[in-house]
């Protein structure tokens, strides 16, 4: 009954490498995030999708690419992993774009180490 | 300088101390602010709504919002040691997409 889950939880990588991180959300949500959050705690958003629409784009290397297959999930594929591409990927959906602020709802989180 | 600043910490105090946590930010257009707490290896949890200036009150935790100041505050009351954890605030704009913009956090410990 998990509200927003990510997988893989751990995820430790070469540099270069391409990896990806999945998000599924079982709320009913129309809205879902990325956030990145580096080793002091600093939460931003990345990307942000309205019934797989994108909404949200801010300034990230275009090696990060989401991907919304249905309003229910959203994932994050990285290509040619950086050294400072290592951080806490946070997943994150609430109910609808606009109008009042909705609860934003995080994920578990992905830890990803890029050696 | 970032959009909304806040102290990491970190802070310790002992269990039943009043703490008092602090953001100021520099986007007057911000209207929703918000208290998120983090527990290690978790994802953030929503703690505290606050639409535009004025106080909330929840229990032992109280948000106040003074937007004349730009600045915000969470305090909590009789702190126990489960309230250990991560606080983060958060805002957003009035309109558009809901793009929350967070502080660094404040690293808390509630000492018995």
């Amino acid at each position: 009954d998990t509200a927003v889950s990510q997988t893989p939880k751990y995820l430790v990588t070469q540099m270069g490498n391409d990896k990806s991180i999945k998000c599924e959300q079982n709320l009913g949500h129309d809205t879902m995030y990325w956030y990145k959050q580096d080793s002091k705690k600093f939460l931003k958003i990345m990307f942000s999708y309205n019934n797989k629409e994108l909404i949200i784009n801010e300034t990230v290397p275009n090696r990060f690419s989401p991907k919304s297959p249905d309003k229910a999930h959203l994932n994050l594929h990285i290509n040619s992993l950086e050294l400072g591409d290592s951080a806490v990927y946070f997943c994150a959906s609430s109910l609808r774009v606009s109008g009042s602020r909705d609860e934003q709802f995080f994920g578990p989180g992905t830890r990803l180490t890029v050696l | 300088q970032k959009e909304v600043e806040q102290d990491p910490g970190p802070l310790s105090v002992p269990e039943g101390a009043i703490v008092s946590l602090n953001c100021t930010y520099s986007n007057s257009a911000f209207q929703y602010f918000m208290w998120y707490r983090q527990y290690s290896r978790k994802g953030p949890e929503l703690l505290m709504y606050t639409y535009s200036s004025g106080n909330k009150e929840d229990g032992r935790f109280t948000a106040q919002v003074d937007k004349s100041s730009k600045y915000i505050s969470l305090f909590i009351r009789d702190s126990q040691p489960s309230d250990s954890a991560t606080y983060l605030c958060a805002m957003s704009l009035p309109s558009g997409a809901q793009k929350l913009v967070f502080g660094q956090g404040t690293r808390l410990t509630i000492n018995p």
